[in-house]
Order: C-alpha cells, then sequence, then structure tokens
C-alpha cells in the first residue's frame, strides 16, 4: 500500500496562511476520521499537531487547523511564524494492508 | 510525566540481528497500544510495527515482515522490536510511540540509531 501523498514543499510569508494537503484513497483516509500530523523540527523528534483530523492536543496552537474531504485531509497554519518552519507529516489508519500510513512528509519554509 | 527511552541501537552488517527495547514510565503501560516508526537519513517517517494492550495483536509494514517481531512485558513496562536479516535499508532512526487512538502519536522516544553496513 503506498504512503499518503503531501507535496515536497510549501512556503509561505510571516502572517500568511498555508495549507498542506495529504492525498490518501477509500482505503485509508476516506474510510476514517482517523488522521493525525505531526511537525518535527530538525533533528528533533516529531510532534502530534492535530489527531481525528481536526483536534489539537492540548498546548498546541490553534493557528493549526485540519480538516478532511473525501480522501484528502488537510492541515492549515495561519499567522505564519517563524518557528513554523519544519516538516509535516500527516498519517492515517488503513483498512488494509498496513495498518497506519504515513505521508511523505512537507517542508515548509518561512520567508 | 510520559518518558519512552529506546536503547539497543547500533552498528550491524547485513543478515544479522538486533534487539530493540523501548522503557516506559509515567504512564500506565498495559493500557496503551506501542507502535514503532522509523526514519532513514534524510527520509520520512515510516510505520514498523503495532502491538495492542495485552500484547496478543501484532501487524508489520509488508517491507518487515517475516523479519521483525514486536513484542511487550507489561510487568516490566517494556515494549521490544526484534530485528533479524536486517538489510541496509533497514538503517535509520527507530521510535518507539505511544498510540491514544489508533494513530494519534502523542509520545515518542529519543530514538534508536540503527545502521546495517558492512
Amino acid at each position: 500500500q503506498s504512503a499518503l501523498t503531501q507535496p515536497a514543499s510549501v512556503s509561505g510569508s510571516p502572517g500568511q496562511s498555508i495549507t498542506i494537503s495529504c492525498i490518501g484513497s477509500s482505503s485509508d483516509i476516506g474510510s476514517y476520521n482517523i488522521v493525525s500530523w505531526y511537525q518535527q523540527h530538525p533533528g528533533r523528534v516529531p510532534k502530534l499537531i492535530l489527531y481525528e483530523v481536526a483536534e489539537r492536543p492540548s498546548g498546541v496552537s490553534n493557528r493549526f487547523s485540519g480538516s478532511k474531504s473525501g480522501n484528502t485531509a488537510s492541515l492549515t497554519i495561519s499567522g505564519l511564524q517563524a518557528e513554523d518552519e519544519a516538516d509535516y507529516y500527516c498519517c492515517s489508519s488503513a483498512l488494509r494492508g498496513t495498518l497506519v500510513l504515513f505521508g511523505g512528509g512537507t517542508k515548509l519554509t518561512v520567508l | 510525566e510520559v518518558h519512552l527511552a529506546e536503547s539497543g541501537g547500533g552498528l550491524v552488517q547485513p543478515g544479522g540481528s538486533l534487539r530493540l527495547s523501548c522503557a516506559a514510565s509515567g504512564f500506565t503501560f498495559n493500557s496503551y497500544w506501542m507502535h514503532w516508526v522509523r526514519q532513514a537519513p534524510g527520509k520520512g517517517l515510516v510505520w514498523v510495527s503495532f502491538v495492542n494492550s495485552d500484547g496478543t495483536i501484532t501487524r508489520y509494514a509488508d517491507s518487515v515482515k517475516g523479519r521483525f517481531t514486536i513484542s511487550r512485558d507489561n510487568a516490566n513496562n517494556t515494549l521490544y522490536l526484534q530485528m533479524n536479516n536486517l538489510r541496509p535499508e533497514d538503517t535509520g532512526i527507530y521510535y518507539c510511540t505511544r498510540a491514544v487512538v489508533v494513530t494519534d502519536f502523542d509520545s515518542w522516544g529519543q530514538g534508536a540509531l540503527v545502521t546495517v553496513s558492512s
């Protein structure tokens, strides 16, 4: 089963909003509202920033939001800040085969 | 505070074996599903394996099926990954992670580096 599809890179200026897409299939994203997003700074451990599509763990900024439509999930970061520059990964449970799928990751650059 | 600490990584030749351990503390270990996720140098996250809370159900990525075995010791709050017949493409950092609901990995260890090379 293939990994979820994310753009390799996105960029934005401070204060702007960006959206990262995560394309799956009817066997994973399309079947469950169990999509999570992770932020990883260079050399650091991944951090959960969204779960169950749009829920934020305690302590995560409300500038991070999530949505899902059909087989595609999206992460939106509003009011971009320099500290948001990192790699972002989506993740979903899968109906068949591999239990868990990650996206290939998206490098966010804050200009 | 939740704490996960991996150990057992290192350099191994192709075809060799390693056993990773993950010591858990700060939470009720036997209530959570646990997973291993790996990351090759400069690459993305890849799910490796899962074990349910009592150790009776396991799943593996196709790339490691038949070579890796996940297990847990709830009496000692420890997760394991036995890796046999290692290949160069298994090289990477292996993270132990806790799942709240299937793929909600809310806590991660610092990772154990595994290098498979001759």
